[in-house]
């Protein structure tokens, strides 16, 4: 059974600093890797999608690298904002219905 | 433009009590799904719908039964309530069915429903 793991739980940094965040999962069979951004009562928003063929992706502030043989992806954060405050949650698909959710990086950006 | 709308945002129920939580997208998508969220987990699938017409477990499917009305309305329901059930629900759409090969189906979310079982 796939697992994914997101280290550290919450994360705190002042506004400007570069960040990353951490994803490993266990079995690298995988199609995609998907970063989302949950806000309190706003749901969940895609913010970057890398497919298996992949290596990177990249989104104004924003850049997501998988590498499937070592089971990891980051999500880098330059210049980051208190907009940028939320929870960070990264989600393998290995498959219709083979869709597994981290439990997510809890991020402040202190102004 | 609304996306993904759920209603209500918030309910407390007492145990063995039933209540339908409601769904809706106006992004014309075929696939449509609901998790759950409870503390220190990932979200977990319970249904989905592929299309219209059809639905299919998922991870937690006990407790619940799901109706897809239409192409838009997807409802869950909780016929007997019980406190284990008591999370944060997660409905969500995508184009063609999330997580295949090459897919590129992103799912859109709704805000959630938080569910307190008493």
């Amino acid at each position: 059974k796939q697992e994914v793991t997101q280290i550290p739980a919450a994360l705190s940094v002042p506004e400007g600093e570069n960040l990353v965040l951490n994803c490993s999962f266990t079995d690298s069979a995988i199609y995609n890797l998907q970063w989302f951004r949950q806000d309190p009562g706003k749901g969940l928003t895609s913010l970057l999608l890398i497919q298996s063929s992949q290596r990177e992706q990249t989104s104004g502030r924003l850049n997501a690298s998988l590498d499937k043989s070592s089971g990891r992806s980051t999500l880098y954060i330059a210049a980051s904002q208190p907009g940028d405050s939320a929870t960070y949650l990264c989600v393998v698909s290995g498959g219709y219905q083979k869709v597994t959710f981290g439990t997510g990086t809890k991020l402040q950006v202190i102004p | 433009n609304a996306g993904v709308t759920q209603t209500p945002k918030f309910q407390v129920l007492k145990t063995g009590q039933s209540m339908t939580l409601q769904c809706a997208q106006d992004m014309n998508h075929n696939s449509m799904y609901w998790y759950r969220q409870d503390p220190g987990m990932g979200l977990r699938l319970i249904y989905y719908s592929a299309s219209e017409g059809t639905t299919d477990k998922g991870e937690v499917p006990n407790g619940y039964n799901v109706s897809r009305l239409n192409k838009r309305e997807f409802s869950l329901r909780l016929e007997s309530a019980a406190p284990s059930q008591t999370s944060v629900y997660f409905c969500a759409s995508s184009l063609g069915l999330a997580g295949g090969l090459g897919g590129t189906d992103t799912q859109y979310f709704g805000p959630g429903t938080r569910l307190t079982v008493l």
